[in-house]
């Protein structure tokens, strides 16, 4: 089974900071086709989950350009640029290269 | 517009079967997978498994296999997750999602449902 590692599983934020969640993989992401199969989601409180980045660093419609996705390979990084009150809530990230698909433990973000 | 509605929450007694459904709507149903996923109360999210409503065609994650069964209803555009026999273990939170297409490319899951509550305790 693909591994997901996520760093950290607690971030207190600043509105108007900027943060950003890590996720590593105990294999590589990367297809053979040249995509990552990674996304993020994201489960606001009492919400279903989201999804807010796919294939590693592609928005889904609708979501904010403060969210940004990058990394290849094993080591990928969602970053908001400037947090706001509503993105409070678990961040997940889940690898779709193999089935059975994986989540991260979720990175669980508030304001301080 | 693109919905998945769950049934409502359940409370069961260890050793009964039961048996939670997602209705679709808004798209064509046959061709997008559907995959359910456990949330533990406050826990993480478990992929089960999916289903793809085209040829009926399931995968299970390992730890799951032989204990559910994903199944679907054509005629009502439904997917459905059951049990033959809970254990306390399966109190949980269950969502389907759609994911975006039919192969291992359109893997995500774009549209989830707002979740099945399950309690199992005797």
């Amino acid at each position: 089974d693909i591994v997901l590692t996520q760093s950290p599983l607690s971030l207190p934020v600043t509105p108007g900071e900027p943060a950003s969640i890590s996720c590593r993989s105990n294999q590589s992401l990367l297809h053979t086709n040249g995509f990552n199969y990674l996304d993020w989601y994201l489960q606001k409180p009492g919400q279903s989950p989201q999804l807010l980045i796919y294939l590693g660093s592609d928005r889904a419609s609708g979501v904010p350009d403060r969210f940004s996705g990058s990394g290849s390979g094993t080591h990928f990084t969602l970053r908001i640029s400037r947090v706001e009150a509503e993105d409070v809530g678990i961040y997940y990230c889940m690898q779709g290269l193999q089935t059975s698909w994986t989540f991260g433990q979720g990175t669980k973000v508030d304001i301080k | 517009e693109v919905q998945l509605v769950q049934s409502g929450a359940d409370v069961k007694k260890p050793g009964e079967s039961l048996k939670i459904s997602c209705k679709t709507s808004g798209y064509t149903f046959s061709k997008y997978w559907i995959s359910w996923i456990r949330q533990v109360p406050g826990e993480g999210l478990e992929w089960m498994g999916k289903i793809d409503p085209g040829d009926s065609y399931t995968n299970y994650s390992p730890s799951f296999q032989g204990h559910v069964t994903i199944s679907i209803d054509k005629s009502t555009s439904t997917a459905s997750l059951q049990w033959s026999s809970l254990r306390a273990s399966d109190t949980a939170i269950y969502y389907c999602a759609r994911h975006l297409g039919r192969n291992a490319f359109h893997y995500r899951l774009d549209v989830w449902g707002q979740g099945t509550t399950v309690i199992v305790s005797s």
